[in-house]
């Protein structure tokens, strides 16, 4: 029964740098969503996928961020360049499917820390 | 622009009284409400939801009570335990969020110490 994972739990790197985060929803939950959590913040929504596909990816601050899931499983967020700004930590949560009644269950999160 | 809000950032309760937590939102579209607790170096995980058509939920210690009119929702923990000391996030969401997504839009959350 294993939960949402995230890796890695921790990551440090340096400013114009590239990075990518990865997520691993529950098993059979087709809907995945990466949220962004800064200091003193609740968490921000970025991007949904429904399937392999990003239906709603309004929530990306700009070019920089891209997100894929090619599979329908497994989620890369993808940052490039990496500014001081982009610290926080990183949330990816699944749900069976989307919609009110359908929990999202949260990952631990990846900190990500820009110097 | 917050479209949920929670004022208070921490709260300290003695164990066995009521714990109350609040939240404010702005934007009328919002269908469902749900809060979070938090742990450190963990995700949010769900607590309890209520449903923009009910004014009250309840589960065990837990219960939300909604007010439409004045867009407020409250969490009261009756009795508070050492083990509900946490961060909870107060969340809404709505469905005419882009492309059915669903996304939940959270408060700044509110630190609960529950004091043995």
């Amino acid at each position: 029964g294993a939960g949402v994972s995230q890796t890695p739990s921790n990551k440090v790197t340096e400013k114009g740098k590239y990075v990518e985060l990865r997520c691993d929803p529950i098993s059979g939950h087709t809907a995945l969503y990466w949220y962004r959590q800064s200091l003193g913040q609740g968490p921000e929504f970025l991007i949904y996928f429904q399937g392999t596909g990003a239906a709603d990816d309004s929530g990306l601050p700009n070019d920089r961020f891209f997100a894929v899931r090619p599979e329908g499983s497994v989620s890369t967020l993808k940052i490039q360049r990496t500014e001081r700004g982009d610290s926080a930590v990183y949330l990816c949560a699944s749900s069976l499917l989307a919609g009110f009644y359908n929990e999202q269950f949260f990952g631990p999160g990846t900190r990500l820390t820009v110097l | 622009d917050q479209q949920v809000k929670q004022n208070s950032p921490s709260l300290s309760v003695q164990e066995g009284r009521i714990s109350i937590l609040n939240c404010d939102y702005t934007n009328s579209m919002f269908d469902y409400f749900l809060w979070y607790k938090k742990y450190p170096a963990e995700g949010p995980t769900f607590l309890i939801s209520i449903s923009s058509i009910k004014d009250k939920n309840e589960d065990g210690r837990f219960t939300v009570f909604l007010n439409k009119s004045a867009k407020h929702l409250s969490l009261h923990i009756v009795p508070s335990q050492p083990g509900d000391s946490a961060v909870y996030f107060c969340a809404a969401s709505t469905a005419y969020s882009g492309a059915g997504s669903y996304q939940l839009t959270f408060g700044k959350g509110t630190k609960l110490s529950v004091i043995p």
